[in-house]
């Protein structure tokens, strides 16, 4: 089965930086990849879902990359605010013809103002 | 709301008891999906439906879990004879269409389940 690691520990940004998160994953190269938001007390929120063959996605200040040969996805947060801290988490296609997600265990990122 | 509606939004039961939790995914959305998400972690499948079809059940527990979707919306999941390691948040998602894994899915806000 599929796994996924993400920087498991906070990641504390200054404000107006930009944040860089990593996930990286085993076994197989998914054919789809997606990033969501998490805030405590809430369900994850989507933001952007890559394909294999977009080797990178933007939308306003935030910025994916996905490298199938490296096994990694890179998630990058321009110009951050502290309204961006949240929990992001990773993402991928369980494999094997199975249509649920496979979650890592997400990255706090705090950004300080 | 336009979004998905989980509850009860809080759960508190005692060991041995059964519960259900209900999930009211956006209307018109094919595919329903449950999570479980224990604190620090990152959601666990547990079970998906296509319309009222359950196709894939792997991610469920132990035979103690069941979920249904009888008229293609609303979904209930049932825990019978609830242990503490059961405790955990639950929560559900939909997607508008039949491959799941090439769209966003819409997650509620789960039920935070506690077992005494």
């Amino acid at each position: 089965s599929q796994k996924i690691e993400q920087n498991s520990e906070a990641l504390n940004i200054q404000e107006g930086k930009t944040a860089t998160l990593t996930c990286n994953y085993t076994n197989y190269s998914p054919a789809y990849l997606q990033w969501y938001r998490q805030d405590p007390g809430r369900g994850p929120v989507f933001l952007l879902l890559i394909r294999e063959n977009e080797k990178e996605k933007r939308k306003e200040r935030l910025k994916v990359t996905f490298d199938t040969t490296l096994k990694q996805s890179l998630f990058h947060i321009t110009a951050s605010q502290p309204a961006d801290s949240a929990t992001y988490l990773c993402a991928l296609e369980q494999g094997g013809g199975a249509d649920g997600l496979t979650f890592g265990k997400g990255t706090h990122l705090i950004i300080q103002p | 709301g336009a979004g998905v509606s989980q509850s009860p939004r809080y759960k508190v039961a005692k060991r041995g008891q059964d519960v259900a939790l209900r999930c009211d995914p956006i209307s018109g959305h094919v595919s329903l999906f449950w999570y479980q998400q224990a604190l620090g972690q990152g959601p666990e499948f547990l079970t998906y439906f296509q319309n009222e079809a359950q196709l894939d059940k792997s991610g469920l527990p132990s035979d103690r879990f069941f979920a249904e979707r009888p008229e293609g919306s609303v979904s209930t999941l049932k825990i019978q004879r609830t242990q503490q390691e059961d405790s955990a948040v639950y929560l559900c998602a939909s997607s508008l269409e039949y491959r799941a894994v090439e769209q966003p899915q819409h997650f509620g806000d789960g039920t935070r389940l506690s077992i005494l």
